[in-house]
Order: structure tokens, then C-alpha cells, then sequence
């Protein structure tokens, strides 16, 4: 199993532009997060999903839009790349059905904003 | 107020002395405490959960859960190099429900 992952590991963009952080699992896992990691700051939650075609906010997700078509796959979009978006982006999967649903982080996408 | 609290540091000790990092949290109603591990430029991985109330040990990890106080705290023995990492807390509300993380703690083990 290759558990969660993540590209691209590095990117840099403009103000303006956009672009998709990808995220996969080979678990099988219903649950999928998206986070970011700022210092001083924590994991903060940006959107998550229960299951394909289900995804909700979390705590901070203005300036970004998700989708989950598959139970695999759940991509991270940014419309249009800020400053304030300079991060380390982590993806998280998890059971639903476990009795504290421990989830498996991806290696992160380290993101500069210009 | 954040809903969890966690000193960041940074902690450095000798090796061999023994480590408290701790959160406080502020709603009641947290019924899951975990304690995730995060080497430098890596994920985050779960160290230790609990459920609720009391004490749970594996091997140099001791976590313990004081709802009364709203305290958690993770008690490292014998610390070596190779724990040097940030911790991080996080609980939650019920058993589907999303983590609340800390804020980190880094911690550095002098050989």
C-alpha cells in the first residue's frame, strides 16, 4: 500500500494564478481532509469528505474548492493563489467506521505565493 | 480563544530526562485526545489516543486525560534523539467528528 499521496511535494505560483494539489488513497478510506500547517498556527482544517461525492467546510476555506468524485482521489483547488495562501498543505484519510478513525497524513505540498 | 492551546516551544533537553507537553481545552464536551508525532518536513503520524479519562502507557509513552481540569498530557521516559519532533495534540467531539489540533509543540533531544 502506498497509503496517502501527494503532489506536487513543491510548487510556486503567482498572485492570480490557480492551480489542483492531488490527493490519492489506496486505503479504501471513506474519510478524506484537507489541511493546512502554519507556524505557530497548528493543523487547521480546510474542507473534508465523508465519502464520494459528499464534502463539507472546515475552518478555514475560503479561496479553495474541493470535489470527490471517487473514493480515491480528492483533489484540492486554489482559484486564485494569495499570499496568505503560503502553507504546507496536508492530506488525511480515515475509516468511518472505526471507534476513533486514526487518520494517515500525506507527506505534505509545500506552497509558495508570490 | 483557540478551542486548544498547546505551548509551542521550542523544548530542548538532555537525553535521557523525561518530557511533559501538554494542552489545555476549553469545551467540555471533547471525548477524544490524541497525540500525533511530526518528524521535520513529514506528515504528521497518531502516537497515542485515548478515550475519555485516565492513563494509557506504550513502552517510554504515557498519555493521560484530565477532563476535570480540561488538561491532556504526553510524559515521555528515558527521551532519546530520535524522538526530537513536534507533538502535536488534537481531540474531538464524537467518534466521526474532525480533530482540533494544537498548535505543536517542538521538542529537540541533546545526545
Amino acid at each position: 500500500n502506498a497509503g496517502v499521496t501527494q503532489t506536487p511535494k513543491f510548487q510556486v505560483l503567482k498572485t492570480g494564478q490557480s492551480m489542483t494539489l492531488q490527493c490519492a488513497q489506496d486505503m479504501n478510506h471513506e474519510y478524506m481532509s484537507w489541511y493546512r500547517q502554519d507556524p505557530g498556527m497548528g493543523l487547521r482544517l480546510i474542507h473534508y469528505s465523508v465519502g464520494a461525492g459528499i464534502t463539507d467546510q472546515g475552518e478555514v476555506p475560503n479561496g479553495y474548492n474541493v470535489s470527490r468524485s471517487t473514493t480515491e482521489d480528492f483533489p484540492l483547488r486554489l482559484l486564485s493563489a494569495a499570499p496568505s495562501q503560503t502553507s504546507v498543505y496536508f492530506c488525511a484519510s480515515s475509516w468511518g467506521g472505526s471507534s476513533y478513525n486514526e487518520q494517515f497524513f500525506g507527506p505534505g505540498t509545500r506552497l509558495t505565493v508570490l | 480563544q483557540k478551542e486548544v492551546e498547546q505551548d509551542p516551544g521550542p523544548l530542548s533537553v538532555p537525553e535521557g530526562a523525561i518530557v511533559s507537553l501538554n494542552c489545555t481545552y476549553s469545551n467540555s464536551a471533547f471525548q477524544y485526545f490524541m497525540w500525533y508525532r511530526q518528524y521535520s518536513r513529514k506528515g504528521p503520524e497518531l502516537l497515542m489516543y485515548t478515550y475519555s479519562s485516565g492513563n494509557k502507557e506504550d513502552g517510554r509513552f504515557t498519555a493521560q486525560v484530565d477532563k476535570s481540569s480540561k488538561y491532556i498530557s504526553l510524559f515521555i521516559r528515558d527521551s532519546q534523539p530520535s524522538d526530537s519532533a513536534t507533538y502535536l495534540c488534537a481531540m474531538k467531539y464524537n467518534q466521526g467528528g474532525k480533530l482540533i489540533f494544537g498548535q505543536g509543540t517542538e521538542l529537540s533531544v541533546k545526545p
